[in-house]
């Protein structure tokens, strides 16, 4: 597609659901990332994918969250028993390797109620 | 680690004036400098970046900004903006020339609000 697209745009969950966010780059980009942006902060790196395997997963909060891109293209981020806390937007970006003019798709926001 | 402080909040300014929002960087490291912004409900679009070579980096819709290694700052100025530039503008690293890409580390933000 033209640009980094991530469905859905909107997700509520009872506390304690669990909940997958889907994220679909830019075709031919190897590189994928997912951040979180709480309500009135930067983003927060979550985790890395060059190709189909994690290289950095040192921003995942705790193991609740789980992310994976088999294929190296798709990518789903995983939250199981969500908390009120994990209420924010979620970002993807995506990149060819070793550049830095990342493209970001529109988010996921996700509320936990 | 590294760290991003964007200075100020909150920049309100009349259209057609110039404008400056600051931003200073810590790292023990070399750095890769960025700007994004972000509208409303939307994805964080890339403004510029400094990678190497000039400190003065052009990006688009007529902005641009100057990498200053000795006071870690990287401000990102226009000369005259317009309605339309009002959003939400961070500034970003990436610490370790490259060694650590694909990690940005962002700023809390700065809204811009350009009045008429």
């Amino acid at each position: 597609g033209a640009g980094v697209s991530q469905t859905p745009s909107n997700k509520v969950t009872e506390k304690g659901k669990y909940v997958e966010l889907r994220c679909d780059p830019i075709s031919g980009h190897t590189a994928l990332y997912w951040y979180r942006q709480s309500l009135g902060q930067g983003p927060e790196f979550l985790i890395y994918f060059q190709g189909t395997g994690a290289a950095d997963d040192s921003g995942l909060p705790n193991d609740r969250f789980f992310a994976v891109r088999p294929e190296g293209s798709v990518s789903t981020l995983k939250i199981q028993r969500t908390e009120r806390g994990d209420s924010a937007v979620y970002l993807c970006a995506s990149s060819f390797a070793g550049d830095y003019g990342y493209t970001f798709g529109s988010g996921t926001r996700l509320t936990v109620v | 680690a590294q760290s991003v402080t964007q200075l100020d909040s909150q920049v309100p300014v009349f259209e057609e004036a110039p404008v400056e929002l600051r931003c200073n960087y810590s790292s023990s490291v070399s750095v890769y400098l960025f700007w994004y912004v972000q509208y409303p409900n939307q994805g964080l679009q890339l403004l510029l970046k400094y990678l190497s070579g000039s400190t003065l980096v052009k990006g688009i819709n007529g902005f641009e900004a100057e990498f200053n290694k000795s006071q870690t700052s990287f401000h990102l100025r226009k000369p005259s903006v317009h309605i339309s530039d009002t959003a939400e503008y961070f500034c970003a690293v990436i610490a370790g020339g490259g060694t650590s890409y694909g990690k940005l580390t962002f700023g809390q933000g700065t809204i811009l609000t350009v009045h008429p």
